[in-house]
């Protein structure tokens, strides 16, 4: 049974490009969430995804944005990016109305 | 807004030794989920353990037991025989029992086991 996965790992950017970050859940799990993850701190919750909608999000501009698929999977789009987008962005599934999440890889976003 | 506190940036034990963690947290609810997280140099966030408020019941995984103070807001991982695979970010995060409410956490604890 394979576990969450994100692609790409890494990924390498200039200001003011866009950038799509990928997510599959893990099997039996119809809920995502992202979370940035900033160098020497915790996770902060970006947004969550739940048939197809963003069902929350957290304090993160308008530039991020999301889509969840039929299948379950989504994508994380950060336009116009900024130097300080650069971090390690996590995506967690988990189970609708279940409380423990289970976090893939990460993808590290470095924007130069 | 719920907020999550770890005061030990970095801790170290010996190798086959015991450590404790400490977390505390801020928040209004009375049912609501604490966890403790492992992120190794691989970056993978992996669960360690999980926490119900309306459980007494200190929970255990292995070598792996809290202290679950809920007065107190307080909610520390104590690691026995620590192993050098141990060596990691540990984060302490909480979710309200609401269903699918984000998580929240720490700035984390950088453990360091010494052979």
């Amino acid at each position: 049974d394979a576990g969450v996965t994100q692609s790409p790992t890494h990924l390498i950017k200039t200001r003011g490009q866009q950038v799509t970050l990928r997510c599959s859940p893990k099997s039996g799990h119809d809920t995502v969430s992202w979370y940035q993850q900033a160098l020497g701190q915790g996770p902060q919750f970006i947004f969550q995804y739940y048939e197809e909608e963003e069902r929350q999000r957290g304090n993160f501009p308008d530039r991020f944005s999301g889509h969840q698929f039929p299948n379950y999977s989504s994508e994380l789009n950060v336009n116009a990016l900024l130097l300080g987008d650069s971090a390690l962005y996590l995506c967690a599934s988990s189970p609708d109305a279940q409380e423990t999440q289970y976090f893939g890889p990460g993808t590290r976003l470095l924007v130069l | 807004a719920q907020t999550v506190t770890q005061s030990q940036p970095e801790m170290s034990v010996q190798e086959a030794e015991t450590v404790t963690l400490s977390c505390t947290y801020d928040t209004s609810e009375s049912d609501y989920y604490l966890f403790w997280y492992k992120q190794p140099p691989s970056r993978q966030m992996i669960l360690v353990i999980r926490q119900e408020a309306y459980k007494q019941q200190n929970a255990t995984e292995n070598r792996f037991s809290v202290n679950f103070q809920k007065a107190a807001k307080s909610f520390s991982l104590k690691i026995s025989d620590s192993q050098l695979g141990d060596a990691a970010m540990y984060f302490c995060a909480y979710t309200e029992n609401s269903g699918n409410t984000p998580l929240v956490f720490g700035k984390g604890t950088r453990l360091s086991v010494i052979a």
